[in-house]
């Protein structure tokens, strides 16, 4: 079983900055099957971003993905006032579909 | 747009089957993708249970195989979900998704349900 770890739990930021989040996997993502998703609270998950790097229909161009093998990284630019949520990233080439813990984007 | 609703009991007893049901709308299911069910328990992270494709062809989540039936009606546009021997733990949101690559990986989204387990 694949188990990824999200890093930081929590990230606290301004609107304007730059976010970066870490997703590491204990053994290699087969083929960058690795999406990102955002949830905010009483909502599902939003899906940013599948196959490492590609951004999901509607995704606008402030959020990118990067990775490979064991460590994968979503970038947000610029931050705007809505994108402050929990993101979890997900391995979905290995039988179990596994998410990470999430990381907690909020306001500082 | 394509649109998912769950519905179904918010309620189960310990040791009986938890039967959900996702409706689509938007999207006709006998054109293709992968249909999921994905469950999140209060204040916890996400787990993936199964998906199905409109042949009837299913993939499980492991962990949870042994108590996991999805089934698919072309006919009404809607799959389902049967979790059987429910415990506490299986108290959770269950979403149903529309899986965009991959079996396992999921675009589309219904609201979620919130599903308890308790006597």
């Amino acid at each position: 079983e694949i188990v990824l770890t999200q890093s930081p739990g929590t990230l606290s930021l301004s609107p304007g900055e730059r976010a970066t989040l870490s997703c590491r996997a204990s053994q290699s993502v087969s083929s960058s099957y690795l999406a990102w998703y955002q949830q905010k609270p009483g909502q599902a998950p939003r899906l940013l971003i599948y196959g490492a790097s590609s951004r999901a229909t509607g995704i606008p161009d402030r959020f990118s993905g990067s990775g490979s093998g064991t460590d994968f990284t979503l970038t947000i630019s610029r931050l705007e006032p809505e994108d402050f949520a929990v993101y979890y990233c997900q391995q979905y080439g290995s039988s179990r579909g596994t998410f990470g813990q999430g990381t907690k984007l909020e306001i500082k | 747009q394509v649109q998912l609703q769950e519905s179904g009991p918010g309620l189960v007893k310990p040791s009986e089957t938890l039967s959900l049901t996702c409706t689509v709308s938007g999207y006709s299911i006998s054109s293709g993708y992968y249909w999921g069910w994905i469950r999140q328990p209060p204040g916890k992270g996400l787990e993936w249970i199964g998906s199905i494709y409109h042949s009837g062809s299913t993939y499980y989540n492991p962990s949870l195989k042994s108590r996991v039936t999805i089934s698919v009606d072309t006919s009404k546009n809607q799959f389902s979900l049967k979790l059987s021997s429910v415990t506490a733990a299986d108290t959770a949101v269950y979403y149903c998704a529309r899986a965009i690559t991959m079996v396992r990986c999921f675009d589309y989204w219904g609201q979620g349900t919130l599903v308890t387990v308790s006597s």
